[in-house]
C-alpha cells in the first residue's frame, strides 16, 4: 500500500496568515489521484480538493492544491476562523490510503 | 441531495461480531460507477479505509483486515452492510460510510457512529 506522510504534524498560525501543508507519498500517485479533506472537531471529513488541484463544489478559492508524483501541497491563502481544523490527504490511485493529518491551530 | 447515515450498536463486547448499516439517499448503487466505502477513525487518530462495494457488486477490502470484514449491499433498500468479526478494544472507533464515484475520492460522508469495544 502507498504510505502518505503529512507534515508538519501541527501548524500554529494566526487568522489571515497563509498555511502550507505537505503530503509525501511512498511511491508515485497514479494520475494525480490525490485528495484533501478538512475535519472539524466532532464532524465527518469534508472533501476539499481532488485530482491534486481541483476544488470540490462549494469550496472557497482560498483553498488550492498542487503537486504530482510523490509530493503534494495544500495551501490556504488567508486563514479564516473556520479553517482551523485537521487536514488529511488521501490517495485513490492504488487502493485507498490516508495520511496521518495536519492540525492547523490558532497561534 | 446525497445523504448517508450509519447505524449500529454503540457498544460491543470483545470477540463479538459488529454489524453496521449505511442507509443512503440521493443516489442508487445500481447506477454504473457508484460505490460505497466504510472508513474508521479511532479516537484522536487518523482515518483508515476498510472496505468498498461497487455498483456491479465487486468488493474490496483493507489488506490488514480482510479476514475479518464482509461488505454487502441491498440495492432495493439503499443500504450497505459491514460486518467485522472478533472485535477487540483496539477496534474502538468512529465508523463512517462514504460515497465515491468509481475512480474518484469520497465526495459524501455520513456523520459517523462511535463503536466502543469493552467488556
Amino acid at each position: 500500500d502507498i504510505v502518505l506522510t503529512q507534515s508538519p504534524g501541527t501548524l500554529s498560525l494566526s487568522p489571515g496568515e497563509r498555511a502550507t501543508l505537505s503530503c509525501r507519498a511512498s511511491q508515485s500517485v497514479t494520475n494525480r489521484y490525490l485528495a484533501w479533506y478538512q475535519q472539524r472537531p466532532g464532524q465527518a471529513p469534508r472533501l476539499l480538493i481532488y485530482g491534486a488541484s481541483s476544488r470540490a463544489p462549494g469550496i472557497p478559492d482560498r483553498f488550492s492544491g498542487s503537486g504530482s508524483g510523490t509530493d503534494f501541497t495544500l495551501t490556504i491563502s488567508r486563514l479564516e476562523p473556520e479553517d482551523f481544523a485537521v487536514y488529511y490527504c488521501q490517495q485513490y490511485g492504488s487502493s485507498r490510503t490516508f495520511g496521518e493529518g495536519t492540525k492547523v491551530e490558532i497561534k | 441531495q446525497v445523504t448517508l447515515r450509519e447505524s449500529g450498536p454503540a457498544l460491543v463486547k470483545p470477540t463479538q461480531t459488529l454489524t453496521l448499516t449505511c442507509s443512503f439517499s440521493g443516489f442508487s448503487l445500481s447506477t454504473n460507477g457508484m460505490c460505497v466505502s466504510w472508513i474508521r477513525q479511532p479516537p484522536g487518530t487518523a482515518l483508515e479505509w476498510l472496505a468498498r462495494v461497487n455498483w456491479d457488486d465487486h468488493k474490496y477490502y483493507s489488506t490488514s483486515l480482510k479476514t475479518r470484514l464482509t461488505i454487502s449491499k441491498d440495492t432495493s433498500k439503499n443500504q450497505v452492510i459491514l460486518t467485522m468479526t472478533d472485535m477487540d478494544p483496539v477496534d474502538t472507533a468512529t465508523y463512517y460510510c462514504a460515497r465515491m464515484i468509481y475512480g474518484g475520492p469520497f465526495d459524501y460522508w455520513g456523520p459517523g457512529t462511535l463503536v466502543t469495544v469493552s467488556s
